[in-house]
C-alpha cells in the first residue's frame, strides 16, 4: 500500500501561513482528507475531499492538490492551531484506508 | 451531538487477548459505518479495521488481519474490537470513529478520546 510522505515538522511564526504537504501516488486518483490531533483530544477534520471544509472549521484551513501531492494551508496561524496533522485517503472501493505520517506544527 | 465513547483498555502480556468497546450517541447508529484507529506511542495514526452498516461487511488492515475482529451490535449502538494474539506492537491508543457519508464519504468525521492498550511482559 502507498505510505503517504509527510514533513516531519513546520515552524511558523504567529499570523504567517504554514504549509504541508502529503504526497503519494495514490492521490492522484484518491481524495484527500486532513486531520488535527492535539495531545490527549480526539483528532478533528478539517478539510475532506481534498479542500472542503466541515462546518466549524476556521476558513484560514484550506486545502488543494496538484498530481501527486496534497497540501494543506493554514494562514494566519494562531497559538491555539499548534498540532499534529495528518493527511489521509482510501482505496478505490473505499475499504482500506491509509494516514500520512504526519507533520508537527509548532508556532513560535 | 455525535458521542463516541471507548473503553476496555488495559495491560496485558502478549498473546492475551481484550475486547474494546465503543459506544455511540446522537445518531441513528444503524446507518453509519465505523471504524477502528489506533496511535501507538510517538507515532502516527494507523488506521485498523472498518465494519459497514447495513452488510456489515469488514475489512481489516495487513498488520492486523486474522488477529483482529471488528463487530458491531445496532441495537445497542455499540461498536467492538476483539483483539487476539496481542503483540508489543499492538501497544497504542484505540481510537473509534465514524466514517463519513455523503460528500464526507471516504473521511472520518467523528472521534472517540481513546482507550489505551498495553501490551507488556
Amino acid at each position: 500500500s502507498d505510505e503517504l510522505a509527510q514533513p516531519p515538522s513546520v515552524s511558523v511564526s504567529p499570523g504567517e501561513t504554514a504549509t504541508i504537504t502529503c504526497v503519494a501516488d495514490v492521490l492522484a486518483n484518491q481524495y484527500t482528507y486532513w486531520y488535527q490531533h492535539k495531545p490527549g483530544q480526539a483528532p478533528i477534520e478539517v478539510i475532506y475531499r481534498d479542500k472542503e471544509r466541515p462546518s466549524g472549521i476556521p476558513d484560514r484551513f484550506s486545502g488543494s492538490t496538484s498530481g501527486t501531492k496534497a497540501t494543506l494551508t493554514i494562514r494566519a496561524v494562531q497559538a491555539e492551531d499548534e498540532a499534529d496533522y495528518y493527511c489521509q485517503t482510501a482505496d478505490s472501493s473505499g475499504n482500506f484506508y491509509v494516514f500520512g505520517t504526519g507533520t508537527r506544527v509548532t508556532v513560535l | 451531538e455525535v458521542k463516541l465513547v471507548e473503553s476496555g483498555g488495559a495491560v496485558v502480556q502478549p498473546g492475551e487477548s481484550l475486547k474494546l468497546s465503543c459506544v455511540v450517541s446522537g445518531l441513528k447508529f444503524e446507518d453509519f459505518a465505523f471504524h477502528w484507529v489506533r496511535q501507538a506511542p510517538g507515532r502516527g495514526l494507523e488506521w485498523v479495521s472498518l465494519i459497514n452498516w447495513g452488510t456489515g461487511d469488514k475489512y481489516y488492515a495487513d498488520s492486523v488481519k486474522g488477529r483482529f475482529t471488528i463487530s458491531r451490535d445496532d441495537s445497542r449502538g455499540s461498536l467492538f474490537l476483539q483483539l487476539n494474539s496481542l503483540r508489543n506492537e499492538d501497544t497504542a491508543l484505540y481510537y473509534c470513529a465514524r466514517a463519513g457519508t455523503g460528500n464526507n464519504w471516504g473521511g472520518f468525521d467523528s472521534w472517540g478520546q481513546g482507550t489505551p492498550v498495553n501490551v507488556s511482559s
